[in-house]
């Protein structure tokens, strides 16, 4: 069964500046989905980045880019240039190939922007 | 117009009740979910349904039945209900299995459930 583990319960940043959150997973799939997900005060999960296993090429998003690392079954999220409003609970999910099955989640990291 | 809607958002009961939560999408999509957040936050898939199918069932106790009439309401229907259940529920619905590319996710707001 596939794993997922974010090592940071708690992560800080000063607004303006990079933080990274990190991701670990375990699978024995070649393909595979990778998501990060934004669950704010509001409770609402946001989706904030996807990376398709089979691309090389990191997915980026506007202030969101990941550090995808395949062979170390690695996928982290970097914030740049971190607002007030990215504060929220950060959750790392994955999913098998075809997208349309379970994903199965970190335990998240919560991240707290600083003014 | 909310994509994935849920109801109630807030559920305080007492043990032993019998409590509903329902769910809609109108996002055209075929398969829904229903998550359990529990009080350290962790997310754990407990049902699928694709095209009013179940086609995932994660060990969840029997007093938990899903039910979906159509493919655009999944529901939730919890028997007998105990400490333990109080949780976070959350709703997610996608498109169809076996589509090329990447199938996000689409979370309803949750429904905050609190057993006495």
């Amino acid at each position: 069964a596939q794993t997922v583990t974010q090592s940071q319960p708690e992560m800080s940043v000063q607004e303006a500046e990079t933080v990274t959150l990190s991701c670990t997973y375990d699978t024995s799939e070649s393909d595979y989905y990778l998501f990060w997900y934004k669950q704010p005060p509001s409770r609402q999960m946001i989706l904030v980045i996807r990376q398709e296993a089979y691309k090389q090429q990191n997915a980026t998003e506007n202030r969101f880019s990941v550090n995808f690392q395949k062979a170390a079954k690695s996928f982290s999220l970097k914030i740049s240039d971190s607002q007030l409003g990215d504060a929220a609970m950060y959750f790392c999910a994955y999913s098998s190939q075809g997208g349309s099955e379970k994903l199965v989640f970190g335990k998240g990291t919560k991240l707290t922007v600083n003014p | 117009d909310t994509a994935v809607s849920q109801t109630p958002k807030y559920l305080v009961t007492q043990m032993g009740n019998d409590k509903s939560i329902k769910c809609e999408q109108n996002l055209g999509h075929d398969t829904m979910y229903w998550y359990k957040q529990d009080s350290k936050k962790f997310l754990k898939i407990m049902f699928s349904y694709n095209n009013k199918e179940l086609i995932i069932n994660e060990t969840v106790p029997n007093r938990f039945s899903p039910k979906s009439p159509d493919k655009a309401h999944l529901n939730l229907h919890i028997n007998s209900l105990e400490l333990g259940d109080s949780a976070v529920y959350f709703c997610a619905s996608s498109r169809n299995r076996g589509l090329a590319g990447v199938a996000e996710l689409f979370f309803g707001e949750g429904s905050r459930l609190t057993v006495l």
